[in-house]
């Protein structure tokens, strides 16, 4: 059964540095989507995308972050200076792209990052 | 704004126990309505989903009925296993033009022991 995949499993970094995380969504889907879990919160929206631009985004996802369909495949996740909060578990989701509210959503495992 | 409320945690049940997880929300429109599992170790999977009022969404003997009146998904299972651990995330979509954003609850973690 296809599924979202996403590397790494887990990445440490330090405050100030750039992470980029990186998603391989399931094949034929059209719409991509990251979402954020800090340790103990719960799940929140940060970005969709789909057509080569971001179609929603939340408050969240502010100017040190940003989105990218480098290739076919991979569907990557910046953060061009990290900071102690944004450590959490980054899901990645995609869905094939009927549209509207019925659509489901597939998820990865997700990336647990920590920033120090 | 627009939001999911579940029970808290954990729920610790033997084997075979019914399993009740309340998940009420807060929408304007009309929400469709999803029930993620996340087993250790791994990402979120869709169990079920309801798209509209009376909708009953099941899968895996895990039930839970879209109740427009009271707002309610509540998750029902007639008997849990201990496979059944995970945590449970009660979520909406489409609360208004042009988004497809899941808005998730905080997460039930079930705890199952023979």
């Amino acid at each position: 059964e296809p599924e979202v995949t996403q590397t790494p499993s887990h990445q440490v970094t330090q405050m100030g540095q750039e992470v980029i995380l990186r998603c391989v969504p399931i094949s034929n889907h059209l719409y991509f989507y990251w979402y954020r879990q800090i340790l103990g919160q719960k799940v929140e929206f940060l970005v969709s995308f789909y057509n080569n631009e971001i179609s929603e985004k939340s408050e969240i996802f502010d100017d040190q972050f940003s989105v990218e369909r480098p290739d076919g495949s991979n569907f990557t996740l910046k953060i061009r200076s990290t900071k102690l909060e944004d450590s959490a578990m980054y899901f990645c989701a995609s869905s094939e792209g009927q549209g509207g509210t019925t659509d489901t959503q597939y998820f990865g495992p997700g990336t647990r990052l920590t920033v120090l | 704004g627009d939001s999911v409320t579940q029970m808290e945690g954990p729920v610790t049940l033997s084997e075979e126990a019914f399993l009740t997880i309340n998940c009420t929300y807060t929408a304007t429109g009309y929400p469709s309505l999803f029930w993620y599992v996340q087993y250790p170790g791994e990402g979120l999977q869709l169990l079920l989903k309801a798209t509209k009022a009376d909708d009953k969404g099941s899968n895996k003997g895990f039930e839970a009925t879209y109740r427009k009146e009271t707002t309610s998904f509540h998750l029902e299972k007639g008997s849990v296993q201990v496979s059944d651990s995970a945590v449970y995330f009660c979520a909406l979509c489409g609360l208004s033009y042009n988004t497809d954003k899941l808005i998730f609850g905080t997460g039930t973690r079930l705890q199952v022991f023979p």
